[in-house]
C-alpha cells in the first residue's frame, strides 16, 4: 500500500540557519506532491505544490525538490525564523485526479530557536 | 483568499450524545468537501468526501452511521458524530478545493472533540 514517511523526530535549529525536512514515499508514483504547515490546534495551511515533471519549486524562503527516482521530496526553509516553528506535512494525491483525497505524512515538528 | 470556516472549535460532550460540526466555505462554492480526523502526533486521515446534493462517500473502516455527513448547500457541510464515545475524541478538520484544476486543500481551523 502507499506509504509516506517523514522524520518523526523534531528538528531543532538555530535562527538564521536552513531547515531541511524530508518526505519519502513508497509503492506509489504521484502526479504531484504538496507541503503544508500546521500550527498546534489549527488546520493545515498549504505552502507549495510540485509536479512530477518539476525538479524544484521556490516561494520566497521556501524551496521544495522532488526526486521521483529516489521517491523523495526535500523541503527547505532558508534564513529560518522562530515564526517558522510549526509542524510541516507532506501530502500526495492518493490516486490521479481524485482531487482532495490526499495522503498525509505524520509531519515533522520544526523548532527554530532565537 | 479562500476561507473555510469551521464551528465549533472545541466541544466537550458526554458519552452517548451526538455532536454536530459545521464547515462553511465563506467566499467560494464547494460542491465537494473533505472531512479528516487527526489523533495526537499522527497524520491526517481522510474520513469521508461530502458531496453537495448527494450521499457522502466514506473511506474504508469509517462507519457511515456513526459519522453522518450532510452537504445541503454549496457552502455548508456538516459532520455529526452520533452516540459519541471516548474513542471518538479527536481533532476533526474539514477542507475544500477552492481552485479548479489544482488539488490544493484549504482547511478549516478544526474542531477538538472531547467525549467524557
Amino acid at each position: 500500500s502507499q506509504k509516506i514517511e517523514q522524520n518523526s523526530e523534531a528538528l531543532n535549529i538555530q535562527e538564521g540557519k536552513t531547515a531541511t525536512l524530508t518526505c519519502n514515499y513508497t509503492n506509489y508514483s504521484p502526479a504531484y506532491l504538496q507541503w503544508y504547515r500546521q500550527d498546534p490546534g489549527r488546520g493545515p495551511v498549504f505552502l507549495l505544490l510540485i509536479r512530477e515533471n518539476e525538479k524544484e519549486k521556490r516561494k520566497e524562503r521556501l524551496k521544495v525538490t522532488f526526486d521521483t527516482t529516489l521517491k523523495q521530496s526535500l523541503f527547505h526553509i532558508t534564513a529560518s525564523q522562530p515564526a517558522d516553528s510549526a509542524t510541516y506535512l507532506c501530502a500526495l494525491d492518493r490516486l490521479y485526479n481524485q482531487g482532495g483525497k490526499l495522503i498525509f505524512g505524520q509531519g515533522t515538528e520544526l523548532s527554530v530557536k532565537p | 483568499g479562500a476561507v473555510v470556516s469551521q464551528h465549533p472549535s472545541r466541544v466537550i460532550c458526554k458519552s452517548g450524545t451526538s455532536v454536530k460540526i459545521e464547515c462553511r466555505s465563506l467566499d467560494f462554492q464547494a460542491t465537494t468537501m473533505f472531512w479528516y480526523r487527526q489523533f495526537p502526533k499522527q497524520s491526517l486521515m481522510l474520513m469521508a468526501t461530502s458531496n453537495e446534493g448527494s450521499k457522502a462517500t466514506y473511506e474504508q473502516g469509517v462507519e457511515k452511521d456513526k459519522f453522518l455527513i450532510n452537504h445541503a448547500s454549496l457552502t455548508l457541510s456538516t459532520l455529526t458524530v452520533t452516540s459519541a464515545h471516548p474513542e471518538d475524541s479527536s481533532f476533526y478538520i474539514c477542507s475544500a478545493t477552492p481552485y479548479s484544476g489544482a488539488n490544493v486543500l484549504t482547511f478549516g481551523a478544526g474542531s477538538r472533540l472531547t467525549v467524557l
